[in-house]
């Protein structure tokens, strides 16, 4: 069974302050995406990242994949209480299996 | 049109009610998923249909049935539920070739009393 452990679960922050949320895995991933959840909503895909390496940007957001494929990050700068949400990763490992997901990283941002 | 909608955005229902779940989306996905979250948890699967027939199904109880009468619409058809039952109940689609890019619905917030 894969597993994918998200850290930290829970992060109480300062509008300004930067964080960052960490999704890691034993198992090798040929894609992975991160999805934003605000109650009673459903997911919103932010990114997915596909190559080793792989850094992308969306505004204050840069989202990296490890070199081997086996874990990524979420960095946030200068947070804004409109980020707060249920950050959720998920990866794939192959074709069209299920996707797994992290149990999440429920931020919150105070102004 | 870049969503997928679900209807109703509540329900209530009691132990011995019928009821379904309607998802649409009109991206040409051709997969669709029907997944089941509590609170404070990340999305459980439960379905998956690709091309209008169900491949996966993650051993659900017979009592929540799925039917994909077109590509465009899910269905989850709800009988004798059980208050655990009680949760956000989500709708995805993804195109195929895609790395698995699921686009998620707004979900169904279901309370069975």
């Amino acid at each position: 069974t894969q597993l994918l452990e998200q850290s930290p679960q829970f992060l109480s922050i300062q509008e300004g302050e930067n964080l960052t949320v960490y999704c890691n895995s034993s198992s090798v991933f040929s894609s992975l995406q991160w999805y934003r959840q605000e109650p009673g909503e459903g997911p919103v895909l932010l990114v997915t990242v596909v190559t080793g390496g792989e850094v992308k940007k969306l505004k204050r957001l840069t989202f990296q994949f490890g070199d081997a494929r086996k874990d990524s990050s979420l960095h946030i700068t200068a947070a804004q209480p409109g980020d707060t949400g249920l950050y959720l990763c998920a990866g794939v490992n192959s074709g069209n299996t299920p996707l797994v997901f992290g149990k999440g990283t429920r931020l919150s941002v105070i102004a | 049109d870049t969503e997928v909608t679900q209807t109703p955005k509540h329900l209530v229902m009691g132990m011995t009610n019928k009821k379904s779940l309607k998802c649409e989306q009109h991206m040409g996905h051709r997969a669709m998923y029907w997944y089941k979250q509590k609170a404070k948890k990340p999305p459980e699967l439960m379905f998956v249909y690709s091309y209008e027939k169900l491949s996966i199904n993650e051993s659900v109880p017979s009592r929540f049935s799925p039917e994909c009468p077109n590509s465009s619409l899910l269905n989850l058809h709800l009988h004798a539920l059980q208050p655990e039952d009680s949760a956000l109940y989500l709708c995805a689609s993804k195109a195929g070739g895609s790395p698995n890019e699921q686009f998620f619905g707004p979900g169904t917030r279901l309370t069975v009393l």
